[in-house]
């Protein structure tokens, strides 16, 4: 089944305490991006990648790191993550190519707290 | 800062009535525009994206886009219970990136 995988679903952490939320997708595709969803600020772009190798800001990429070493897997690194980083985060994936390229296929989400 | 702007509703009609969602964007320069439907508690799911001036048709779905002032909207005929949910849009400012920008979505409800 062609899909988008996150893990984990569910965290608790402390503020302070390094996480990594691993994100991989099955459908070859090149390009892959993170987003976070915050009641009243929607979904906000945090980091993409074109391809293996290549990332860029979104809107809000402070406080995170992303790196891009596998077409397939994109994780999402809090070095030392805040209350303020308490959100849902997204995953996503699209082929990056002509029209179809335009489709972004998303994850089921990771629901973060810190405490 | 580039925006993009959607009521927050919720927008409510009634079964079969046609459903208007609409959204405006900050920059002139913006490429390709994008609906979103996202049920409560699940991920967003891409319903149909536009990047040219006029209409563009799929199913009961048709999204609208003028550039020159700025907005992009979306129909939703014969409207089911089942299309209740968040509504968002998306605009990708730049050609040659994938960087999006996403309003804060409009809840559609549609009564029985």
């Amino acid at each position: 089944e062609a899909q988008v995988t996150q893990n984990p679903r569910y965290l608790i952490t402390v503020t302070g305490k390094k996480l990594t939320v691993t994100c991989s997708q099955n459908m070859n595709h090149e390009y892959m991006s993170w987003y976070r969803q915050d009641p009243g600020l929607g979904l906000r772009q945090i980091y993409y990648s074109m391809n293996v190798e290549v990332t860029d800001k979104g809107d809000v990429p402070e406080g995170y790191k992303v790196s891009r070493k596998e077409k397939r897997n994109f994780p999402l690194i809090l070095e030392s993550p805040s209350p303020n980083q308490t959100s849902l985060y997204f995953c996503a994936s699209s082929p990056g190519q002509g029209a179809a390229g335009e489709t972004q296929y998303f994850g089921p989400g990771t629901r973060l707290l810190v405490l | 800062q580039k925006e993009v702007e959607q009521n927050s509703g919720p927008l409510s009609v009634p079964e079969g009535a046609i459903a208007s969602l609409n959204c405006t964007y900050s920059d002139r320069g913006s490429q390709s525009f994008f609906w979103y439907r996202q049920y409560s508690g699940k991920s967003p799911e891409l319903i149909m994206f536009i990047y040219s001036n006029g209409d563009k048709e799929d199913g009961r779905f048709t999204a609208q886009l003028n550039k020159a002032s700025q907005y992009v909207s979306l129909l939703i005929r014969d409207s089911q219970p089942s299309d209740s949910a968040t509504y968002l849009c998306a605009v990708r400012f730049t050609s040659g990136t994938y960087k999006y920008i996403f309003g804060t979505g409009t809840r559609l409800k549609v009564l029985a």
